[in-house]
């Protein structure tokens, strides 16, 4: 089974507005941790976001927000009023305490941000 | 911190021949991941250390790829003899537990 499951291969998005990226992820472990990166066309990974399992509320970071649903395993990203330089693929991520702490990405959302 | 530095940053070899990529990692994170990225397969976890102590090496594809975390501050990853197939972008990923930070990745070319 998918770690991480990312169901949108591609997204778009009028400047200004804001945008969902869903991210569905499986596992039993109790302890986990559910990352967003930003790769945009230049090829870097950027780190965007973190959620601890045991966090209790939503995090966000200036536009980004993790609309974190334990119950329903989603995590997905809420971009605020999205600029053109938002246009990349987005990546979930999750660590499992469990496992030793590797990392599971989903297939990624490419995400176009129009003017 | 200058961040999770890698290099090089691009590199063509001819088949056959053997190639080291490097790391960096951030000073203190005791988490370090070798991944690579190929449009056709996403980005595969190649393996991972946890104190310089290799985890997982499952997503290593075969033997001729091996790596090594000599310290805390320093890691290869080395393909012997390289294939046109290992032509990729390899990231490098340093991190603790509530964060992971990438280097810029090396795109290696084998012709």
């Amino acid at each position: 089974a998918q770690k991480i499951t990312q169901t949108q291969p591609g997204m778009f998005v009028q400047e200004k507005e804001a945008v969902t990226l869903d991210c569905t992820y499986d596992t039993s472990d109790p302890s986990y941790g559910l990352f967003w990166y930003k790769q945009p066309s230049s090829g870097e990974m950027i780190f965007l976001i973190y959620q601890g399992s045991y966090d209790q509320q939503n995090a966000t970071e200036g536009r980004y927000s993790l609309n974190f649903q334990k119950a329903r395993k989603s995590a997905n990203l809420v971009i605020s009023a999205s600029q053109l330089g938002d246009s990349a693929m987005y990546f979930c991520a999750m660590r499992e305490s469990g496992t030793g702490n590797q990392f599971y990405f989903g297939t990624g959302t490419s995400l176009t941000v129009i003017p | 911190d200058a961040g999770v530095i890698q290099s090089p940053r691009h590199e063509v070899t001819e088949m056959g021949q053997e190639v080291t990529l490097r790391c960096k990692p951030i000073s203190g994170h005791d988490y370090l991941f070798w991944y690579r990225q190929t449009m056709m397969r996403g980005l595969e976890l190649l393996i991972y250390f946890n104190n310089n102590v290799p985890i997982d090496d499952s997503g290593m594809p075969e033997d001729r790829f091996s790596a090594k975390m000599p310290n805390a501050s320093f890691s290869t990853l080395k393909i012997q003899p390289s294939e046109p197939r290992d032509s990729a972008v390899y990231f490098c990923a340093s991190g603790e537990r509530s964060e992971a930070f990438f280097g810029q990745g090396t795109r290696l070319t084998v012709v």
